[in-house]
């Protein structure tokens, strides 16, 4: 099955500053990459996605990039402020089940005024 | 659009006893909806996808007579925690998959499921 994995575990940066997050995926069928923003007791929020016919999409201070060939895709926040502070998980699709998202480990996000 | 609810938002029961979660998607139709199970600091482990007017189908490791899925319609799923006991305690979180040939997933907002 496949198999996401993200990088770092945890991120500390000054309010202003950009934050880069990493994740590289094993199942080459995938095709369906979602960011998801979760705080602390609260629902995953989709924040971005891409599907693998695109390279990279962005909205407003968020973009995510998407290399196939080497199976790895990566969320950016620029200008981050300190409601940007939360736990940031990505995920990818199913190569065989419709709809199923394998998600990485996640990243915690601290942003300092 | 894609709003998801979940019922209850935090339950308290004692150990040995059934607990009976709900999922609804609000303003769309779901055929399909997806379970997860979160222990604190870890990331989101699917349990199992549920279809409407199908069987659940369980991950690996998964109990599927200890939980209990049914997708009765196109906006209710329910899960149905039998027997719990204290390591069934976690943050139980539904999905539900918004639109025709999409593969977004909307969340609910969770429940929260402490066994004594």
């Amino acid at each position: 099955g496949e198999n996401v994995e993200q990088h770092p575990s945890t991120l500390s940066v000054q309010e202003g500053d950009s934050a880069v997050i990493k994740c590289t995926y094993s199942d080459s069928a995938s095709n369906y990459f979602p960011w998801y923003k979760q705080e602390l007791g609260k629902r995953p929020q989709l924040i971005i996605d891409i599907r693998s016919n695109v390279g990279e999409k962005k909205d407003q201070r968020i973009a995510v990039t998407l290399n196939k060939t080497a199976k790895h895709f990566s969320l950016h926040i620029t200008e981050t402020q300190p409601e940007d502070s939360a736990v940031y998980f990505c995920a990818a699709s199913s190569g065989t089940s419709y709809g199923k998202l394998t998600f990485g480990q996640g990243t915690i996000l601290t942003v300092h005024p | 659009g894609a709003v998801v609810s979940q019922h209850p938002s935090r339950v308290i029961c004692k150990s040995g006893t059934s607990v009976k979660i709900e999922c609804r998607s609000l303003d769309f139709q779901a055929t399909t909806m997806f379970w997860y199970r979160q222990f604190p600091k870890q990331s989101l482990m699917l349990m199992a996808t549920s279809n409407e007017g199908s069987k659940a189908t369980y991950e690996q490791g998964v109990e599927k007579d200890k939980f209990l899925i049914n997708h009765a319609s196109l906006t209710l799923s329910t899960l149905t925690v039998t027997s719990a006991h204290p390591e069934d305690s976690s943050f139980y979180i539904c999905s539900a998959l918004w639109g025709l040939g999409q593969e977004t997933q909307y969340f609910g907002p969770g429940t929260r499921l402490l066994v004594l």
